[in-house]
């Protein structure tokens, strides 16, 4: 299975809003509304921001938030603040019932 | 609250074998699925196994697939993951996850890993 495709870096000022893009195929992005993205601060352990496409955990912040089209999900964050520095990476099920990560975006808050 | 802990990592020579666990509590593990997701140094994220609630079914990586072996002990709050014919790509970081509901829809909570280095 290969990973899924992000852009290596976003980047963006505190106060407006970014947005990263994760592209697979119909077999795994397009053919099904479980996609997640995962943020993950150096050295810790990697956290769940949104899962089902466009669903936040209890406690994630709402200016997280989710969508896809065809086999492209994407994951903006508005009112970018530093603490929003971080790697992300979206997640996917797909047909051979296994999940599929993407290679990861390090995103900088200017 | 949950807490994950993973153990059991090392430095192991290539071709050999080695077990990480995984002791839960704060929640009812035995309806949980259960995941493996490992981390190269410097690398991304990569799946590598789920297990059911009940151990009714197990899903690999094609990676790992017939080298590893995803199990749990639900009397002991336990996950297990058996690794053999270890490989030098294998080196990386182990966590061990929760499942949000279904296994497939998010991996909900995380252990802080546990170091597998492969190297002779």
């Amino acid at each position: 299975q290969s990973a899924l495709t992000q852009p290596a870096s976003v980047s963006g000022s505190p106060g407006q809003s970014i947005t990263i893009s994760c592209t697979g195929t119909s077999s795994d992005v397009g053919g099904y509304n479980y996609v997640s993205w995962y943020q993950q601060h150096p050295g810790k352990a990697p956290k769940l921001m949104i899962y089902d496409v466009s669903n936040r955990p209890s406690g994630v912040s709402n200016r997280f938030s989710g969508s896809k089209s065809g086999n492209t999900a994407s994951l903006t964050i508005s009112g970018l603040q530093a603490e929003d520095e971080a790697d992300y990476y979206c997640s996917s099920y797909t047909s051979t019932s296994s999940l599929v990560f993407g290679g990861g975006t390090k995103l900088t808050v200017l | 609250q949950v807490q994950l802990v993973e153990s059991g990592g090392g430095v192991v020579q290539p071709g050999r074998s080695l077990r990480v666990s995984c002791a839960a509590s704060g929640f009812i593990f035995s309806s949980y699925d259960m995941h493996w997701v490992r981390q190269a140094p410097g690398k991304g994220l990569e799946w590598v196994a789920v297990v059911r609630y009940d151990r009714s079914n197990k899903y690999y990586a094609d990676s790992v697939k017939g080298r590893f072996t995803i199990s749990r002990d639900n009397s002991k709050n336990t996950l297990y993951l058996q690794m053999n014919s270890l490989r030098a790509e294998d080196t990386a970081v182990y966590y061990c996850v929760t499942s949000l509901g279904l296994w497939f829809r998010g991996l909900d909570s995380w252990g802080q890993g546990s170091l597998v280095t492969v190297s002779s």
